[in-house]
């Protein structure tokens, strides 16, 4: 069965300018989590999408911004990009009230210019 | 709050050596799930193992082990007779494990290992 897609797999943009990173969940899987990865922090927990409805979100500016559709895909969107969110988003999916195992995508990386 | 700390920033071993990565962490849930996960090159995240908090029970799978002790809040990872292949950076999580929590996972800062041949 196909795995997480995420799309773009890399990207550049100027700063100022805003992204939408998309992902593909796992069919059958509801939850849909975001993490930013970054060689000083590590892996940051952005946020969690289930059945449409967000459930938990980390400790990121409200640039960051995220939805869920009804087919459970998801997108994420930075607005006003600084060069610090340079890292790489990575997605997962879950199939959702509890945590179970999270299955992740490649990630997309982001440089900021 | 949830932390764990993977105290070992970069390990490198010799084809066919074990090695043992280790894992602290802390949380006030009482009920709460373990993982490990591996990170090649590529950038994805590959789910190794996961571990409830009310079984301690360790696990063996081919090469890979695990040792988890509640009393010292430690999961620790072992591979045994390294390979080449091995080579990735190994993550430590923890989640909440009451139903209706999220599956927010928190990461430690992950370890490099190196297998040389």
């Amino acid at each position: 069965k196909a795995g997480v897609t995420q799309t773009p797999r890399y990207l550049i943009k100027t700063r100022g300018q805003q992204v939408t990173l998309s992902c593909s969940p796992i069919s059958g899987h509801r939850s849909v989590s975001w993490y930013q990865q970054t060689p000083g922090q590590g892996l940051q927990f952005l946020f969690e999408y289930f059945s449409e409805t967000q459930r938990n979100k980390g400790n990121f500016p409200g640039r960051f911004s995220g939805r869920q559709f009804s087919n459970s895909r998801s997108e994420m969107n930075v607005s006003t990009l600084e060069l610090g969110d340079s890292a790489l988003y990575l997605c997962a999916s879950s199939r959702g009230q509890v945590a179970t195992e999270a299955f992740f995508g490649q990630g997309t990386r982001l440089t900021v210019v | 709050a949830q932390k764990v700390t993977q105290a070992q920033t970069e390990i490198s071993v010799v084809e066919k050596e074990d090695v043992t990565l280790d894992c602290v962490y802390e949380t006030r849930d009482t009920t709460y799930y373990l993982f490990w996960y591996k990170q090649p090159p590529s950038g994805e995240l590959v789910f190794l193992i996961r571990r409830n908090s009310f079984d301690e029970q360790n696990e063996i799978s081919g090469r890979y082990s695990w040792n988890f002790q509640k009393s010292t809040s430690s999961f620790n990872f072992t591979i045994t007779a390294s390979q080449v292949v091995d080579s990735a950076v190994y993550f430590c999580a923890l989640s909440e494990a009451r139903p209706g929590a999220n599956s927010k996972l928190t990461f430690g800062k992950g370890i490099t290992l190196s297998v040389r041949p």
